[in-house]
């Protein structure tokens, strides 16, 4: 079990808006620390998507956005297009480690 | 901008030390507002992050893992390395390097990857 935790997949057709949750505790997202999403296209490394719970990196599209709540956060993703078709991890820290979520596989359908 | 390359052997029998280097281009690997750290991934399954330096020498590692663990790092010759020892089928995943952010935890950049398969 990943300490923070996802749904294993969410779907949603072109042009739609999905949204990624990441639930935590009060030993990391409610503590207070940051939560970093990373997109991983089918057979290549993860790339940083938002860091620092709601920034994006330069040439990441405005279409992802995200937030943080309590032991919560979430990746939203609007303009749904198929090249978004990935998976999708939510990352924090634990008592000095680094955690992340079990992923979420997208579909676009 | 920075990238990083793993390389080392995609084959390692059971109960032998997997190695790993991590060559970093495009930038220092004296910085010091970031950490480098091996992160690995099972197949088909999710992120484990593993350890990271500092580039004084400096490390900490997953407890989980802490007992077969070493990262070292090579300044002169700009890469990190990973080494793993006692190594079980369990040990099969892609090994990643990515730099840390010292301020925020976040990983950037990323490298490709390797798959290390621990067979006999």
């Amino acid at each position: 079990q990943s300490v923070l935790t996802q749904p294993p997949s969410v779907s949603g057709a072109p042009g739609q808006r999905v949204t990624i949750s990441c639930t935590g505790s009060s030993s990391n997202i409610g503590a207070g620390y940051d939560v970093h999403w990373y997109q991983q296209l089918p057979g290549t490394a993860p790339k940083l998507l938002i860091y620092g719970n709601s920034n994006r990196p330069s040439g990441v599209p405005d279409r992802f956005s995200g937030s943080k709540s309590g032991s919560s956060a979430s990746l939203a993703i609007t303009g749904l297009q198929a090249e978004d078709e990935a998976d999708y991890y939510c990352q924090s820290y634990d008592s000095s480690l680094k955690v992340f979520g079990g992923g979420t596989k997208l579909t676009v359908l | 901008q920075v990238q990083l390359q793993e390389s080392g052997p995609g084959l390692v029998k059971p109960s032998q030390t997997l190695s790993l280097t991590c060559t970093v281009s495009g930038g220092s690997i004296s910085s010091d507002d970031n950490y480098w750290s091996w992160i690995r991934q099972p197949p088909g399954k999710g992120l484990e992050w593993i350890g990271h330096i500092y580039y004084n020498g400096n490390t900490y590692y997953n407890p989980s893992l802490k007992s077969r663990v070493t990262i070292s790092v090579d300044r002169s010759k700009m890469h990190f390395s990973l080494r793993l020892n006692s190594v079980t089928a369990a040990d099969t995943a892609v090994y990643y390097c990515a730099r840390e952010y010292l301020g925020g935890n976040w990983f950037d950049p990323w490298g490709q990857g390797t798959l290390v398969t621990v067979s006999s």
